[in-house]
């Protein structure tokens, strides 16, 4: 079965700290695909980035970074420098392939960044 | 920018009522989706559709559910007889077809209200 754990339901921070939140999946595929979601106070979920199982390189876009590590079953999640429009619920996701696509979700975290 | 659009924005409706949610794809892409988020809980699945054909579905997604997709652009989730826990958004989603890149790009979801 397959299964995401994102174990911090809530997360706060002063604008300009660092803050890395935390995934954890489960899956029996050997070829998957994991994401994150942000989630506004508007309620729209917005796609941040995808990796395949067979990517382990840390990607890096402006303050945002990712960590994918297969040993440890994580793909952890990095702001820089956080800012208050970072304030949201972040969900971290996973997928299958095939005809197995549909996204698996954690419970989310929710960040607070406050001035 | 292609984006994934749904109405309406908020549906209150009254408990054994029929509703239908509505959503139009981005265009070209093959793969539908529906997910559902109780207020404040993990989004969730409830059905995939491809080729005209439901791919897979869920637990949650019983008899009292379908979808559609009646012309080239429109996919709609009927709810035949709403329960109060049927109450959450809806978020429709759609994806390329085959390949590396497919993340699913959601709509900015309907919220369901059951009376």
């Amino acid at each position: 079965a397959q299964k995401v754990t994102q174990a911090q339901t809530e997360i706060s921070v002063v604008e300009k700290e660092d803050v890395t939140l935390d995934c954890v999946y489960e899956t029996r595929d050997t070829t998957y695909y994991l994401f994150w979601y942000k989630q506004p106070p508007s309620g729209e979920l917005v796609f941040l980035i995808r990796r395949n199982s067979f990517d382990e390189q840390n990607e890096i876009s402006g303050r945002y970074s990712w960590n994918f590590q297969k040993s440890t079953s994580s793909f952890n999640f990095t702001i820089t420098a956080s800012q208050v429009v970072d304030s949201a619920v972040y969900f971290c996701a996973l997928s299958g392939s095939g005809n197995n696509r549909k996204l698996i979700w954690g419970l989310g975290t929710s960040l607070a960044v406050n001035p | 920018e292609p984006e994934v659009t749904q109405t309406p924005s908020h549906q209150v409706t009254q408990m054994g009522q029929e509703v239908i949610l509505r959503c139009v794809p981005i265009s070209n892409h093959l793969y539908f989706y529906w997910y559902r988020q109780i207020l404040g809980q993990k989004v969730e699945f409830l059905v995939s559709f491809y080729n005209n054909e439901i791919s897979e579905k869920s637990e949650i997604f019983d008899d009292q559910f379908s979808v559609e997709r009646p012309d080239g652009s429109n996919f709609t989730l009927k709810i035949r007889s709403t329960k109060l826990e049927d109450s959450a958004m809806y978020f429709c989603a759609s994806s390329e077809s085959d390949g590396a890149y497919y993340e699913q790009y959601f709509g900015p979801g309907t919220r369901l209200t059951v009376t």
